[in-house]
């Protein structure tokens, strides 16, 4: 089973700023690397597939970048409604398919 | 537009099973490439996959999960049914259906249902 590691747990960033959240898998994954956004009582949304590939509707201050065991989503400008939990998920080798434990962005 | 939603039992007994379905709209099981999985999240804790079914029936399970675990499909409803057998406590969580991106590739899933929270206690 391929684990995802995430880091730091706990981003503190002040509204304006640029956010840099990492994502290390315990093998390669190729591109096959999505993130996801959670805020509190929702369900994730989609951000980034294929490592880089902003899903429909995502703004672009969203990016990720990426292959093989390192990847990193930048949010360039936190905006108020950046403030969340963000999970990376590997889709390379599986099943099964597997998340990372999550970074939450909170506001510095 | 695509839309899913979660039913089931909000409260369970411990070794009971469980039976949650994901009514879904906007998408048909039946089109080449679609899929739905389930994910869950216990409270405060991280997300894990438990299962994804394809269109052409084609099942997967989380191994560690596997011998407790059953998906099926009734596509004339547009529902997807997961089964969890021998409930226990640690099981307590949000449970999410959701919708696979459709992409060559892709296993990561571009909708998502609401969730619904399933406590195991007796």
């Amino acid at each position: 089973e391929i684990v995802m590691t995430q880091s730091p747990a706990t981003l503190s960033v002040s509204p304006g700023e640029r956010a840099t959240l990492s994502c290390r898998a315990s093998q390669s994954v190729s591109s096959d690397l999505a993130w996801y956004q959670q805020k509190p009582g929702q369900a994730p949304r989609l951000l980034i597939y294929g490592a880089s590939t902003r899903a429909t509707g995502i703004p672009a201050r969203f990016s990720g970048s990426g292959s093989g065991t390192e990847f990193t989503l930048t949010i360039s400008s936190l905006q108020s409604e950046d403030f969340a939990v963000y999970y990376c998920q590997q889709y390379n080798d599986w099943p099964p398919l597997t998340f990372g434990g999550g970074t939450k962005v909170e506001i510095k | 537009q695509i839309t899913l939603k979660e039913s089931g039992p909000t409260l369970v007994k411990p070794t009971q099973t469980l039976t949650l379905t994901c009514t879904f709209s906007g998408f048909s099981l039946s089109t080449s490439g679609v899929g739905v999985g389930w994910i869950r999240q216990p409270p405060g804790k991280a997300l894990e996959w438990l299962a994804l079914v394809y269109w052409d029936d084609d099942k997967r399970y989380s191994p560690s999960l596997k011998s407790r675990l059953t998906i099926t499909t009734d596509t004339s409803k547009n529902q997807v049914v997961l089964t969890m057998t021998n409930m226990d406590p640690v099981d307590t969580a949000t449970y999410f259906c959701a919708h696979r991106l459709i992409c060559s590739g892709c296993r990561s899933f571009d909708f998502w249902g609401q969730g619904t929270l399933v406590t195991v206690s007796s």
